[in-house]
């Protein structure tokens, strides 16, 4: 499998602009996350979905973002209209498993797409 | 209010000695912890895992260890490498799948 893959790797745009970030899970998996890192909060995690449905959105930051998962191999996390304040790398993860102490809910991340917001 | 902790923003070990990095959380609900590694312009991997029901986790040469009484958790690695240089993040999680990340620790191993 070639892991999870994540397109633009970079983006540069300006304020205002909309803003698409695009990911594939790896095959199979049933759960997938938007995480963004900054350097004063770390990887925090925005949203979450299992089986195409949101689970978790209480990350996400305002009503400027936004995810869909229209199937299961293909998110996206929508920012518009796009703030300077926005930039960050975006990752987005996959995970398959039963369960926090099952040991198989490990979470396998893309590269992640680095947004500059001008 | 960050539940995951990671106070060390960096740490620099002489190549051969041990690396420790700390992690600190607040909920005690928490029952599952991981620790990935983060190489630049790349994505976090899976390094180490622990659950709450162990105080210790070994793989090769990266031990975790859990105090649940003092809500702290670290990662050894024994003995370090260059290789190893990387940004270190621990989460959390409470059950569920969603994890919670500290803000990481940049480990520097001196050759």
């Amino acid at each position: 499998d070639a892991g999870v893959i994540q397109s633009p790797r970079h983006e540069v745009t300006e304020m205002g602009q909309e803003v698409t970030l695009r990911c594939k899970p790896i095959s199979g998996h049933d759960y997938l996350f938007w995480y963004r890192q900054t350097m004063m909060r770390g990887l925090e995690l925005l949203i979450y979905f299992n089986n195409n449905v949101p689970i978790d959105d209480s990350g996400m930051p305002e009503d400027r973002f936004s995810a869909k998962m229209p199937n299961a191999s293909f998110s996206t996390l929508k920012i518009q209209p796009s703030e300077p304040r926005d930039s960050a790398v975006y990752f987005c993860a996959s995970s398959s498993g039963a369960g926090g102490m099952s040991g198989a809910n490990v979470l396998t991340f893309g590269a992640g797409s680095r947004l500059t917001v001008l | 209010d960050q539940q995951v902790k990671q106070n060390s923003p960096s740490l620099s070990v002489q190549e051969g000695r041990i690396s420790i990095l700390n992690c600190d959380y607040t909920n005690s609900m928490f029952d599952y912890f991981l620790w990935y590694k983060k190489y630049p312009a790349e994505g976090p991997t899976f390094l180490i895992s622990i659950s709450s029901i162990k105080d210790k986790n070994e793989d090769g040469r990266f031990t975790v260890f859990l105090n649940k009484s003092a809500k702290h958790l670290s990662l050894h690695i024994v003995p370090s490498q260059p290789g190893d240089s990387a940004v270190y993040f621990c989460a959390a999680s409470s059950g569920t799948y969603k994890y919670i990340f500290g803000t990481g620790t940049r480990l520097k191993v001196l050759a």
